[in-house]
């Protein structure tokens, strides 16, 4: 089964746009993770943000958590068309395991 | 530093044959998992190994599906039979394993994947 659900499916911009992604997720978890998958590189990590924690940046990217709503949000700032790729949130509910469980992507198109 | 290797990269059969996933994780990580990327989906979690055991198969199908990881290192995965429902690509990624050292969770980093299709 898939914990989160991305919104939305795909999502169109162009280059130095901003992109927003948002998940959601059904039960509570230890963190949350994004990841990235494109044909050139496969699926890379890109950020983690704990229960904890409600705001986190790398870079360009800025992720926030709210676990009262189990929702989580990546927004890629002033996007490159090197970021067209397919973006997943992966929860950890597991407090031994480290079992991630993905959603189903954003399928994110830059157009330069 | 080198990635996890995986292969092949492509793998075609036909339905009822049987096909093997070799997976070599990043040196030093403990943790590895087997997904399975089906078009269109999320990578969901087959078996995860700690070392050589197992600490997660309960979405492995078990009736077709095998894996192992014999001495900690390298892994396999198995289908026999396969049937057509079985095409996807299949993810092996590892984790280095600092629960020892406090953390809760670690990044995964996952292989370039095989792309089965099944005929």
């Amino acid at each position: 089964s898939q914990q989160g659900e991305e919104d939305p499916q795909a999502l169109s911009i162009q280059e130095g746009e901003n992109a927003t992604m948002n998940c959601s997720y059904k039960t509570s978890i230890n963190n949350l993770q994004w990841y990235r998958q494109n044909s050139g590189r496969g699926l890379v990590h890109l950020i983690l943000i704990r229960s904890n924690e409600r705001e986190k940046h790398s870079g360009r990217l800025r992720v926030t958590l709210d676990t009262s709503k189990k929702s989580s949000s990546l927004l890629i700032t002033a996007s490159r068309a090197a970021d067209t790729a397919s973006y997943f949130c992966a929860t950890d509910a597991s407090y031994n395991t480290d079992k991630l469980i993905f959603g189903t992507g954003t399928r994110l198109q830059v157009f330069p | 530093e080198a990635g996890v290797a995986q292969s092949p990269r492509y793998k075609i059969i036909e339905k009822r044959q049987s096909v093997a996933f070799w997976c070599n994780p990043i040196s030093g990580h403990a943790t590895l998992y087997w997904y399975q990327q089906i078009l269109g989906q999320g990578p969901k979690l087959l078996i995860q190994f700690q070392n050589n055991g197992v600490v997660d198969d309960s979405q492995l199908p078990k009736d077709r599906f095998s894996a192992e990881r014999l001495k900690g290192v390298d892994s396999t995965l198995k289908i026999q039979p396969a049937k057509l429902e079985d095409s996807a690509v299949y993810l092996c990624a590892s984790s280095l394993d600092d629960r020892l050292a406090g953390a809760l969770s670690t990044e995964q980093f996952f292989g370039p994947g095989t792309r089965l299709t099944v005929l």
